[in-house]
């Protein structure tokens, strides 16, 4: 299957601070990338789509100015958790999927590996 | 009411078992189906996809059922390997961006 790379794996940081997080596609234009988040022994939620070049598509009860996403290429998509709280501390997982015209199922998603952030 | 529903777990099962997994939808015009593994702190991996006639692939076989709203997962043979979180995935709609996922169901499989 594709390849996709999330950086960093983990980050620990002071409560206040922004954090970003990349998501990269490795070996496929990815137009669309999703952002989910997973709580403890709960279920990965989805936080937000992004399409490349567009702005992106919140889930509800998800703050458009506190997780601020770019997917300026078909290969990068950026989260960035702004003025972070210890409650913000989760693994936030990205995955990417291809065009139509990819050889894999439309439906399909890659995930990364995550990125497991710690508030203090 | 929940899209996806699964039991948690966990189920311990010994070498060579055979278990099985269900999971119900709310969404009747839900379109795709997926059974993903999750092994701790690491990402969802596609297991299989689910189909309308079933489908099958070594010692997993999965299927659906659209009357009662439900897919399953069959796992034979049972390997320690095969110790992980399964996860239930549906689309709500064909095309939809969104994967519904389940909270999964935690196997250990015991030597």
């Amino acid at each position: 299957g594709a390849v996709v790379s999330q950086h960093p794996s983990r980050v620990i940081c002071k409560s206040g601070t922004s954090v970003k997080i990349e998501c990269r596609s490795l070996d496929f234009q990815a137009t669309t990338m999703f952002w989910y988040r997973q709580f403890p022994k709960k279920s990965l939620m989805l936080m937000a789509t992004s399409n490349e070049g567009s702005k992106a598509t919140y889930e509800q009860g998800v703050e458009k100015d506190k997780f601020l996403i770019n997917h300026a290429s078909l290969t990068l998509s950026t989260l960035t958790v702004t003025s972070a709280h210890p409650e913000d501390s989760s693994f936030y997982i990205c995955s990417a999927r291809g065009g139509q015209g990819e050889s894999q199922t439309y439906n399909e998603q890659f995930f990364g590996p995550g990125t497991r952030l710690t508030v203090l | 009411r929940k899209e996806v529903e699964q039991d948690p777990g966990p189920f311990n099962v010994p070498e060579g078992a055979t278990v099985a997994f269900n999971c119900t939808y709310s969404n009747s015009a839900s379109q795709s189906f997926f059974w993903y593994r999750q092994d701790c702190r690491k990402e969802p991996k596609l297991l299989m996809s689910v189909y309308s006639s079933g489908n099958e692939d070594g010692r997993f076989t999965a299927q659906l059922n659209r009357a009662s709203q439900y897919i399953s997962l069959l796992i034979r043979d049972s390997k320690l390997s095969d110790s992980a979180t399964y996860l239930c995935v549906v689309v709500g709609v064909a095309g939809a961006n969104n994967l519904f996922f389940g909270t999964g169901t935690r196997l250990t499989v015991i030597p």
